[in-house]
């Protein structure tokens, strides 16, 4: 199984700063990653599939980076709204599909 | 435009079973690779499996095997995910997903699952 693992667990920044949010993968996944947000509550929203393509409706201020086993997603400028949890997931093997163990991202 | 709407909470005892729905609607499901997450209580993300349309067949996480099925009536395009067995581990949201290319781009509200004695 392929672990993947993100730092780091809380970002603690205000409104206006950028955030970088790291996925780590233990073996290659190619470019086969995505990230998602989640709020308390709610159900998780795709931001970002094949580790740099955005999915519909998303701001540009999200981004996605990376390949093989090193991932970044970057979020510009931290808008209120953004403060949540991210997951990264891998499908490098459609049988063998993991997510991360999330990043939160919180209000300083 | 598609829409994923799942039932309503459940809450069962240890070893009993639970079926989980999830109403398509926008689109006809057959067209659709349907797969199910959970997440426990203040944890993250777990697939548990779905349609894989390359093989034309279900397929089950580890984890899972032999005590989650996944099946699909179209006449209705409503998926559903039994799971049995149930230890209170298996306490959790469980949710209905849509693949779209690598990954999942539409979700269903969750359905909260409580395994208590």
């Amino acid at each position: 199984e392929i672990v993947l693992t993100q730092s780091p667990a809380t970002l603690s920044l205000s409104p206006g700063e950028r955030a970088t949010l790291s996925c780590r993968a233990s073996q290659s996944v190619s470019s086969y990653l995505a990230w998602y947000q989640q709020k308390p509550g709610q159900a998780p929203r795709l931001l970002i599939y094949d580790a740099s393509n955005r999915a519909t409706g998303i701001p540009a201020r999200f981004s996605g980076s990376g390949s093989g086993t090193d991932f970044t997603l970057t979020i510009s400028s931290l808008e209120p709204e953004d403060f949540a949890v991210y997951y990264c997931q891998q499908r490098s093997n459609w049988r063998e599909l993991t997510f991360g163990g999330g990043t939160k991202v919180e209000i300083k | 435009q598609v829409q994923l709407v799942q039932s309503g909470a459940e809450v069962k005892k240890p070893g009993a079973s639970v079926k989980v729905s999830c109403k398509v609607s926008g689109y006809t499901l057959t067209e659709l690779s349907m797969h199910w997450v959970r997440q426990a209580p203040g944890k993250g993300l777990e697939w548990m499996g779905g349609f894989d349309p390359e093989d034309g067949e279900t397929i089950y996480a580890q984890k899972f095997q032999g005590r989650v099925t996944m099946t699909e009536d179209t006449s209705t395009d409503t998926a559903y995910m039994e799971l049995s067995s149930l230890r209170s581990e298996d306490t959790a949201v469980y949710y209905c997903a849509l693949r779209n290319r690598d990954a999942f781009d539409i979700w269903g509200q969750g359905t909260m699952v409580t395994v208590s004695s």
